[in-house]
């Protein structure tokens, strides 16, 4: 099982440019999520999905989207990119929906740079 | 302001000895807490999540503490070695989402 990946793993991009970040996970999870990561401060939550045909905000949601396309896949999208983005993206995947029973699996990141 | 505050915020540290990292976090965990260990370049892994009924949790070298009435929990490495190099998240659960700590980056030297 390859568990949770993201592509692509690098991207920079030009302020205004758009562009999707892909996640998959084989883990037959129902939920899915993702999270930016920038120096010096915890994860954040962008979206979540508790299961296939939801999405709901997290913490940070402004300037992306989200589509659950399927039970495995979760994409980002940025539709006008600004160098506020510029972090570490992190797709993660559980069983369940509860953060005190579920345990979260990360992919390896994709690290964006707009410039 | 983060609910989860970590110290130190690094720490470098030779092969063989111990060293413990501080979480304090301000959110009443529903039921647990964990820690996470994240490679550079790599997503965070768990390590262990500790519930209430658990003030120790061990795994390999890695021991949890969790102190509910003071809101702190602490990740001791014990023997430590060079695979160890990385940050060690606290993450605490509230209510849909997890709220993590900015971490501690342990740097371990030969």
């Amino acid at each position: 099982n390859a568990g949770v990946t993201q592509t692509p793993k690098f991207q920079v991009l030009k302020t205004g440019q758009s562009m999707t970040l892909q996640c998959a996970q084989d883990m037959n999870h129902n939920s899915m999520y993702w999270y930016r990561q920038d120096p010096g401060m915890g994860l954040r939550l962008i979206y979540y999905s508790a299961s296939e045909g939801t999405t709901d905000k997290g913490e940070v949601p402004n300037g992306y989207n989200v589509s659950r396309l399927n039970k495995r896949e979760f994409s980002l999208r940025l539709e006008s990119a600004a160098p506020s983005q510029t972090s570490v993206y992190f797709c993660a995947s559980s069983l369940g929906l509860s953060v005190n029973t579920d345990t979260q699996y990360f992919g390896p990141g994709t690290r964006l740079t707009v410039l | 302001k983060n609910q989860v505050e970590q110290s130190p915020q690094s720490l470098i540290i030779l092969e063989g000895k111990n060293c413990t990292l501080q979480c304090n976090y301000t959110v009443s965990p529903f039921s647990n807490l964990r820690w996470y260990k994240q490679d550079t370049g790599r997503g965070p892994v768990s390590l262990t999540i500790m519930t209430f009924s658990e003030n120790t949790k061990s795994n390999g070298r890695y021991t949890a503490t969790l102190d509910a009435d003071t809101k702190q929990s602490s990740l001791h490495i014990t023997a430590s070695q060079l695979s160890d190099s990385a940050s060690y998240i606290c993450v605490d659960p509230n209510d849909y989402k997890l709220s993590f700590g900015a971490g501690t980056t342990v740097t371990v030297r030969a």
